[in-house]
């Protein structure tokens, strides 16, 4: 057990540029979620899957914004055209289920800093 | 999820028991108490959850009230290592639920 990998740790971007994020589970996880994080803020949640179906998606999540799981392992995020406000920590968690004894464990997050 | 309501900040000496308090008064009967942390520029971390009955593990004890409007995290003895933000949050169980709702969470300051 690995645990939840994200990568890349940090990315520093141009306003207008696209940007991907990539999170590999722990392994046997058939649940994935993405949350993002500004300063000072609990993450809030933006999508998660079930194995490569996306199960609900956060009014976050803008049109700018697309996760996938195409064969329900990893997944990635991207943000097309990006922007200032888009400036955040994105974290990546998997579980085994959805019962209460399925516990969510978390990556380290992709720092996102837009200029 | 139901809401919670947590304090701002707490301070704590170390070595000493920190006993982080937690108000979900309108908690329903098939949601559970989870208990994060976040260490500066890292993932949060799970602690300990619980339905009903009291919880302890080997980081921590959850001491959650007869009719669940309420909870307390309990460290037992502090370190400075335990400096964090801790998250209280309500999610109930089964397939239906996914997402952790997150508040501000309780800085805690463990002083030396």
């Amino acid at each position: 057990d690995t645990g939840v990998s994200q990568n890349p740790r940090h990315k520093i971007t141009k306003r207008g540029q696209n940007v991907t994020f990539r999170c590999d589970p722990i392994s046997e996880h058939n649940r994935l979620y993405w949350y993002r994080q500004t300063l000072g803020q609990g993450p809030e949640f933006l999508t998660y899957f079930q194995n490569e179906a996306q199960l609900e998606k956060s009014r976050l999540l803008s049109d700018r914004f697309s996760a996938e799981r195409p064969k329900g392992s990893f997944s990635t995020l991207e943000i097309q055209r990006t922007e200032q406000g888009d400036s955040a920590m994105y974290l990546c968690a998997s579980s085994l289920g959805a019962a209460a004894k399925n516990i969510q464990y978390f990556g380290a997050g992709t720092r996102l800093s837009v200029l | 999820d139901a809401k919670t309501t947590q304090p701002t900040s707490m301070d704590c000496a170390e070595g000493r028991a920190a006993n982080l308090p937690c108000n979900h008064s309108t908690i329903s009967g098939n949601e559970y108490v989870y208990w994060y942390r976040q260490i500066h520029s890292q993932g949060p971390q799970y602690i300990i959850h619980g339905l009903k009955n009291n919880e302890t593990n080997e980081m921590a004890s959850l001491i959650i009230t007869e009719d669940r409007k309420s909870s307390t995290l309990i460290l037992p003895h502090a370190t400075l290592r335990d400096t964090a933000v801790y998250y209280c949050i309500v999610r109930g169980s089964g397939t239906s639920y996914g997402k952790l709702t997150f508040g501000q969470g309780t800085i805690l300051t463990v002083h030396p």
